[in-house]
């Protein structure tokens, strides 16, 4: 099945350092991920929309130019955290959507998440 | 209101229980339905995947839609502790677009 890689899967970094997460599809290729965001005991909350080769598609309230997302290639796409706050700690999880436009491929296939602790 | 109403719970049961697991939504739109899983610090897995009204099942697991009252379930039968996790429902209008989720709930089982 679908794999999705995330890295790393912890981090904690000084506040107003910069961190990247990358996400990998590994036996598909994705020209669409998804950048969620889940602080604990709330649900997943759509961040971004990720696809290859343009532009990302922010949601509401989201700032861009904080949270940079580039989708370089059909395997990768990578979130960067710019000068990080304590607020932005929070569990970040990306999903990926097989190139595939089947039915079947309406399904969302997570990474495992990336943990980002500010200090 | 929410696009997405679940109940987080938690939900206590005793082991060999019938779990059943709910979300109401407002978007008369949502057309594909899904319930993921979610182990603590760990991203959702997919469990079920339903596309339109009707029922799917899959080992002990079965998914019910009802599109006309706007009300997903997930039932787990012969609960195990292993089914102990967070359990998240999602939906989308359009095949490929991004999933709104639930706040999930929280399934503990007792063996």
């Amino acid at each position: 099945g679908a794999v999705v890689s995330q890295h790393p899967s912890r981090v904690i970094c000084k506040s107003g350092t910069s961190v990247k997460i990358e996400c990998r599809s590994l036996d598909f290729q994705a020209t669409t991920m998804f950048w969620y965001r889940q602080f604990p005991k709330q649900s997943l909350m759509l961040m971004a929309t990720s696809n290859e080769g343009s532009k990302a598609t922010y949601e509401q309230g989201v700032e861009k130019d904080k949270f940079l997302i580039n989708h370089a290639s059909l395997t990768l796409s990578t979130l960067t955290v710019t000068s990080a706050h304590p607020e932005d700690s929070s569990f970040y999880i990306c999903s990926a959507r097989p190139q595939s436009t089947t039915s079947g491929a309406n399904v969302l296939t997570f990474g495992a998440g990336s943990r980002l602790t500010v200090l | 209101q929410k696009e997405v109403e679940q109940d987080p719970g938690p939900l206590s049961v005793p082991e060999g229980a019938i779990v059943s697991l709910n979300c109401t939504y407002s978007n008369s739109a949502f057309q594909y339905f899904m319930w993921y899983r979610q182990y603590s610090r760990k991203g959702p897995e997919l469990l079920m995947y339903t596309y339109s009204s009707g029922n799917k099942e899959d080992g002990r697991f079965t998914a019910q839609v009802d599109k006309s009252s706007k009300y997903i379930s997930l039932f787990i039968r012969d609960s195990q502790p292993s089914d102990s996790a967070t359990y998240l429902c999602a939906m989308s209008a359009q095949a490929g677009t991004a999933l709104i989720f639930g706040k999930g709930t929280t399934l503990s089982v007792s063996s």
